[in-house]
């Protein structure tokens, strides 16, 4: 079945830095890859996702990239703010076969002031 | 438009004792998604349900574990004679029957087994 790798699993940076967290991940049948943001307490929020027909999709601070040879994917977090401080989580999926998300271990992700 | 609905958020457990948790998805969603978290690791599924059927439970337990999603109502989580290895935070996930993805999570059902 499918496996999810993350790394790093905690990274600090300086607030205003970039954040850089990658993956990769198994079954060359994945086709759908999320973001999801946990804070404590909470259940994971989507932040950004990103089909297999695409290399690349921004949402302002928020960048995703895809590459489908290595099987890598990575998220991108520009110009970093304390908010953003809470634990990452990549995870790919097969959509329209089974769909269920299979997610990494997550990165504890601290801004710095 | 209400979120993702999960209760209680809280449940604590005596080894041997049941534990029904519920999900109400959100408005217009007929898929919802069982996970199961450990502290300090990911989310790792268990079930996937349609209203009155179960379409993938690769991920349950064999034994002690079920699900349902009836026409009416919540979809259930049961953990029969539960054990301190089921302590965990669960989640439940929903989304629409035109598109399964992304999925919208709920808040949790954090389950503590004394």
């Amino acid at each position: 079945g499918e496996n999810v790798e993350q790394h790093p699993s905690t990274l600090s940076v300086q607030e205003g830095d970039s954040a850089v967290i990658k993956c990769t991940y198994s079954d060359s049948a994945s086709n759908y890859f999320p973001w999801y943001k946990q804070e404590l307490g909470k259940g994971p929020q989507l932040i950004i996702d990103i089909r297999s027909n695409v290399g690349e999709k921004k949402d302002q601070r928020i960048a995703v990239t895809l590459n489908k040879t290595a099987k890598h994917f990575s998220l991108h977090i520009t110009e970093t703010q304390p908010e953003d401080s809470a634990v990452y989580f990549c995870a790919a999926s097969i959509r329209g076969r089974d769909d269920k998300i299979i997610f990494g271990k997550g990165t504890r992700l601290h801004i710095l002031p | 438009n209400a979120g993702v609905m999960q209760n209680p958020r809280h449940l604590v457990r005596r080894r041997g004792q049941e534990a029904r948790l519920r999900c109400s998805p959100m408005k217009g969603h007929s898929h919802v998604y069982w996970y199961r978290q450990l502290p300090e690791e990911g989310l790792k599924f268990m079930v996937y349900l349609q209203k009155e059927n179960i379409i993938d439970e690769s991920g349950m337990p064999k034994e002690r574990f079920s699900a349902e999603f009836p026409k009416e109502g919540p979809s259930i989580l049961r953990i029969q004679q539960v054990v301190r290895g089921d302590s965990a935070a669960y989640f439940c996930a929903s989304s629409p029957i035109q598109d399964p993805q992304p999925q919208h999570f709920g808040d949790g059902t954090r389950l503590s087994i004394l």
